[in-house]
């Protein structure tokens, strides 16, 4: 079975601090595929990124990053420089590939993430 | 035109009505999903249909009765509802990996149906 912990409920933090949101997963699947979603206060969930198994490069985009570690089963993700934009619930998900082909995901709780102007 | 689209945003409904959601998607996609999102719950996906065709049904009660009559739209159909029913339904869309397209895993959501059951 798999399983996405965001242990972090909510976070509140002041703008243009740093911050980093913790995602831990769990799966038997030797080749899964680790997912951030952004949910703003529209509902819709907006895709971050994807990360499969077997590439644990870290990975930069603008002021995201994410940092995946297989040793400890975490995918975290960390924002610079907090914009009040970044307002937000953030899942984290983790999918293996059903038998007919479609990714299903495991989300998260989610994380809501406050950014105080 | 956006992506997905869901109508409507909101719904209250009583226990003995009967109600749909619809869901439409212009991305050319052939793989549709409904998840339910409730309060400090993940999201539970409920049905999934790919070319139109149901292949996933997570255990969902049949109060929930999904439709989908071409990959571009997707319903779902309300009865005898409770009031631990109310939740946000999201509906999503993605490139089906067994047809053979370029899957990046990539699921496309709508803003969600607010559901209030009284």
């Amino acid at each position: 079975a798999q399983k996405v912990t965001q242990a972090q409920t909510e976070i509140s933090v002041v703008e243009k601090e740093d911050v980093t949101l913790d995602c831990v997963y769990e799966t038997r699947d030797t080749t899964y595929y680790l997912f951030w979603y952004k949910q703003p206060p529209s509902g819709e969930l907006v895709f971050l990124i994807r990360r499969n198994s077997f590439d644990e490069q870290n990975e930069i985009s603008g002021r995201y990053s994410w940092n995946f570690q297989k040793s400890t089963s975490s995918f975290n993700f960390t924002i610079t420089a907090s914009q009040v934009v970044d307002s937000a619930v953030y899942f984290c998900a983790l999918s293996g590939v059903s038998n007919f082909g479609n990714e299903k995901l495991t989300f998260g709780t989610g994380t809501r993430l406050t950014i105080i102007p | 035109e956006t992506g997905v689209t869901q109508t409507p945003r909101h719904l209250v409904m009583g226990m003995t009505n009967k109600k749909s959601l619809k869901c439409e998607q212009h991305l050319g996609h052939n793989a549709m999903y409904w998840y339910k999102q409730s309060a400090k719950k993940p999201l539970e996906l409920m049905f999934v249909y790919s070319l139109e065709e149901r292949v996933e049904n997570n255990s969902v009660p049949s109060r929930f009765s999904p439709e989908c009559p071409n990959s571009s739209h997707l319903f779902l159909h309300l009865h005898t509802l409770q009031p631990e029913d109310s939740a946000l339904y999201l509906c999503a869309s993605s490139q089906d990996l067994a047809s053979g397209g370029t899957n990046t895993g990539e699921l496309f959501f709508g803003e969600g149906s607010r559901l209030t059951v009284l």
